[in-house]
């Protein structure tokens, strides 16, 4: 089994749409959680941390649920530029992280 | 935010020769750095831990003689493919944490194809 699970999609939604990605850890003592968007052929950038509490910014709300291990991705209106690769990302007690396969997202006009 | 850096951004070798690349810090001086592998279509994987000042921490299964890291300052990690071969031909990120910070900073990467 995978430390970080997510489904590789693609998930192909038309502009304006709204998209939820979920992602599972296997580590109950992982310390932090975060998405990372990653474009073709470039780095992995971070997106937003996720806490306990659910944080937005923007068009973009994160969760994450400690018991059930389970970490989402909400992206409201959806927009052409947000086609990517989304990374759920998994940090240990120390700054070990450990990275999802990524789900791809493709916005249609 | 803080900067990476790595060079080269792209480099093609041919099989049997030796192939460096750096990374650095920018503007923040990092004691540990990562170093990752991506292949197509596939997720960042943990190469290896490198340490200023000691030994690299390798993850299973990476061989620390083919892949060589030396941390010999706090801003400049370096991590050098021995004898590449075709198989090795993938794109290489570091990353630093910064002190004081949850955030990891990440290379832009380098593109390693071996003919």
């Amino acid at each position: 089994r995978k430390e970080v699970e997510q489904d590789p999609g693609p998930f192909n939604v038309p502009e304006g749409a709204t998209v939820a990605f979920n992602c599972t850890y296997s580590n109950s003592a992982s310390q932090s959680f975060f998405w990372y968007r990653q474009d073709c052929r470039k780095e992995p950038k971070l997106l937003m941390s996720v806490y306990s509490s659910g944080n937005e910014d923007g068009r973009f709300t994160a969760q994450l649920n400690r018991a059930s291990q389970y970490i989402s991705l909400l992206i409201r209106d959806s927009k052409l530029s947000d086609s990517a690769t989304y990374l759920c990302v998994v940090k240990d007690a120390g700054n070990m992280l450990t990275f999802g396969g990524g789900t791809r997202l493709m916005v249609k006009p | 935010g803080a900067v990476v850096s790595q060079h080269p951004s792209w480099v093609i070798c041919k099989s049997g020769t030796s192939v460096k690349i750096e990374c650095r810090s920018l503007d923040f001086q990092a004691t540990t750095m990562f170093w990752y592998r991506q292949f197509p279509k596939q997720s960042l994987m943990l190469m290896a831990t490198s340490n200023e000042g000691s030994k690299a921490t390798y993850e299973q299964g990476v061989e620390k003689d083919k892949f060589l890291i030396n941390h010999a300052s706090l801003t400049l990690s370096t991590l050098t493919v021995t004898s590449a071969h075709p198989e090795d031909s993938s794109f290489y990120i570091c990353s630093a944490p910064q002190t004081g910070t949850y955030e990891q900073y990440f290379g832009p990467g380098t593109r390693l194809t071996v003919t």
